[in-house]
């Protein structure tokens, strides 16, 4: 069964402050990961999808890695702004039992001030 | 096409009532997901569509819990005899067909059962 474990949970900076989440997932036979954004109260939002054959993706200041072999991707975001603040969560897509069905962390709580 | 609408957004009801939950995903999109999400935890799976058929249930999802997709398009997620714990976010995603393609969610449903 697939695991994917998100480290920090919590994370408080300042504006200005590149910042790296990182997460790790149990099994590598994965088909993509994908980072989604979520604000208090509110459904989630799609930042970057990694296709396994890949080994990163950028959007903007977000930079997304992938290195199935160690089971590890990273979301690196650059000069971060209190607009930034939002639980980052990822998702691993693998193959279980036929089906295609995501696997989520906890995410990480990010609170950027100002 | 403006994306996954779930409805309604919130529902407060009292313990031992059903409640039904609509999901509208995106209309070229034949792979619906259902999900559910407590205070600080990721998205937790309960149940895959693709099309109109259910592929997968997750041990989550109880005899009081049915979820229907009737020709492939809107699905329901009816939970009968509702209790406190069933409190939670409820949260419907759709993909196409490919099984490395990207997965967009709807704003979830908040459910309060009192």
């Amino acid at each position: 069964k697939q695991e994917v474990t998100q480290i920090p949970a919590a994370l408080s900076v300042p504006e200005g402050e590149n910042l790296v989440l990182n997460c790790s997932f149990t099994d590598s036979a994965i088909y993509n990961l994908q980072w989604f954004r979520q604000d208090p109260g509110k459904g989630l939002t799609s930042l970057l999808l990694i296709q396994s054959s890949q080994r990163e993706q950028t959007s903007g200041r977000l930079n997304a890695s992938l290195d199935k072999s160690s089971g590890r991707s990273t979301l690196y975001i650059a000069a971060s702004q209190p607009g930034d603040s939002a639980t980052y969560l990822c998702a691993v897509t693998g193959h279980s039992g036929g089906s295609y069905i995501p696997t989520f962390g906890r995410g990480t709580s990010l609170i950027v001030h100002p | 096409d403006t994306g996954v609408s779930q409805d309604p957004r919130h529902k407060i009801t009292k313990r031992g009532q059903n409640v039904t939950f609509r999901c509208d995903p995106i209309s070229e999109h034949n792979r619906l997901y259902w999900y559910r999400q407590t205070l600080g935890q990721g998205p937790e799976f309960l149940t895959y569509f693709q099309n109109e058929a259910q592929l997968e249930k997750s041990r989550l999802l109880s005899d009081r819990f049915s979820a229907e997709r009737p020709k492939g398009s809107f699905s329901t997620l009816e939970i009968q005899r509702t209790e406190q714990g069933d409190s939670a976010m409820y949260l419907c995603a759709s993909s196409f067909r490919d099984r490395g393609t990207e997965a967009f969610f709807g704003q979830g449903t908040r459910l309060t059962v009192v």
